[in-house]
């Protein structure tokens, strides 16, 4: 059963501390995407990967958020340091990412980071 | 600017009744349409989509939805609800022009709550 795997499924720490939330995407899957869920905000996308090269982090706060993918079958988000208004579900996702990707997404279950 | 509206925070409707989540975009060209479901505590889960052909597309848990190129509309439907429906809906909208092909763009969510 193919699915997208996400690190840690809760996460509790404080304001200043670094925060970094792990995927595993499905493996073939050469597009992979982190999404933020708030409340207020709903889904945000905050950066976007083909073939382990960003293609988009206009989404994200560059002075404390960064995502890179060491390699095909690990993406990685960090947040140094970390800040109460961080405090949300974020999101992996992968898709196939070939001229034949019509646009089909799937889920992780989610990382849930609150910060004190 | 391109876009997706739903216009519902929530929907209630009684176990047995038809249901309908509304939802609108606005984007340039032709555009790929999907439909979300996250229930609780869960990563979000792919419905159903309309690339091109016929204007209903039928999709998981009996759930259809109809494509109006002239409205810009792509409401969910269902013709019984289940209480096990009850669930946070997204609508997205992946556009076909303007280099964001990979990117999906979606709405709030609206909560359907279906009552026993």
């Amino acid at each position: 059963d193919a699915r997208v795997t996400q690190t840690p499924r809760d996460k509790v720490t404080e304001m200043g501390q670094e925060v970094t939330m792990r995927c595993q995407p499905i493996l073939g899957h050469n597009t992979v995407f982190w999404y933020r869920q708030t409340m207020m905000q709903g889904l945000e996308l905050l950066a976007y990967f083909r073939n382990r090269a960003p293609l988009d982090d206009s989404g994200m706060p560059k002075d404390r958020f960064s995502a890179e993918m060491p390699d095909a079958t690990l993406a990685t988000l960090k947040i140094q340091p970390s800040e109460p208004r961080d405090s949300a579900v974020y999101f992996c996702a992968s898709a196939l990412g070939s001229f034949r990707d019509t646009g089909e997404l799937f889920f992780g279950e989610g990382s849930r980071l609150t910060v004190l | 600017a391109q876009s997706v509206a739903q216009p519902e925070d929530q929907v209630n409707v009684a176990e047995g009744n038809p249901l309908t989540v509304k939802c609108t975009y606005s984007v340039s060209g032709n555009p790929y349409l999907f439909w979300y479901v996250q229930y609780p505590n869960r990563g979000l889960q792919f419905l159903l989509k309309y690339i091109t052909g016929d204007n209903l597309v039928k999709g998981s848990y009996g759930f259809e939805a109809e494509f109006n190129k002239s409205q810009t509309s792509f409401h969910l439907k269902k013709p019984s609800a289940l209480v096990s429906d009850s669930a946070l809906y997204f609508c997205a909208v992946r556009p076909q022009l303007g280099g964001a092909t990979n990117k999906l763009i979606f709405g709030t969510g609206t909560l359907l709550a279906v009552q026993p």
